[in-house]
């Protein structure tokens, strides 16, 4: 079983700073199934990156993914007020898994 | 617009069991798979179960075999999530979540989620 960990579990950062979210898979993973998401409290999670660094629709381009193998990134250039969430990463497969997220919250 | 939308909050004993129901809207039911998470407070995301709304085929880790039981009816458009045997552990909000795919059958993440019901298990 592939296992994702995130870090840092907290990022704390001012609004305009760059966030860099980091997503290590146990094992070498296809970047194709990498996937991030945004998820607020009290809401369901929301679709921000899929195949590791495409943008879904409506995705604001300050939202990037990189990554390959068993490393991943997803970087936020300049943090607006509403960005301040819990960032997940996924691997969808046969049994998806997600790692723990990385809550990025205001300084 | 395109949307999931599941059913409301349950309270549930020990042993009991709970079905969640996640309604379609704005596309074609029987067109995207169906997936179904959980979400303990303050815990990261666990996948429940799977389904193919226009086989009925489903899949589950073996966490929840036995235990977890995904139906539709595809007049409604709705996909349902049962688990029995409840315990404690089992509080949660529960997420479906539809599966998008191109027209190349390639990933394109799950783009569209229910709002989450919460069960809560409790004496």
């Amino acid at each position: 079983e592939i296992v994702l960990t995130q870090s840092p579990g907290t990022l704390s950062l001012s609004p305009g700073e760059r966030a860099t979210l980091s997503c290590r898979a146990s094992q070498s993973v296809t970047s194709s199934y990498l996937t991030w998401y945004q998820q607020k409290p009290g809401q369901a999670p929301r679709l921000l990156i899929y195949g590791a660094s495409s943008r879904a629709a409506g995705i604001p381009d300050r939202f990037s993914g990189s990554g390959s193998g068993t490393d991943f990134t997803l970087t936020i250039s300049r943090l607006e007020p509403e960005d301040f969430a819990v960032y997940h990463c996924q691997l969808y497969g046969s049994s998806p898994t997600f790692g723990q997220g990385t809550k990025v919250e205001i300084k | 617009q395109v949307q999931l939308v599941q059913s409301g909050a349950e309270v549930k004993k020990p042993g009991a069991s709970v079905k969640v129901s996640c309604k379609a809207s704005g596309y074609t039911f029987t067109s995207s798979d169906i997936y179904w998470f959980r979400q303990a407070t303050g815990q990261g995301l666990e996948w429940m179960a799977w389904m193919n709304p226009n086989s009925g085929n489903t899949g589950s880790p073996q966490k929840f075999q036995g235990r977890v039981t995904i139906t539709r009816d595809t007049s409604i458009s709705t996909a349902y999530m049962e688990l029995s045997s409840l315990r404690s552990e089992d509080t949660a909000v529960y997420y479906c979540a539809r599966l998008n795919l191109d027209q190349y059958y390639y990933y394109r993440g799950m783009d569209v989620w229910g709002q989450g019901t919460m069960v809560t298990v409790s004496s």
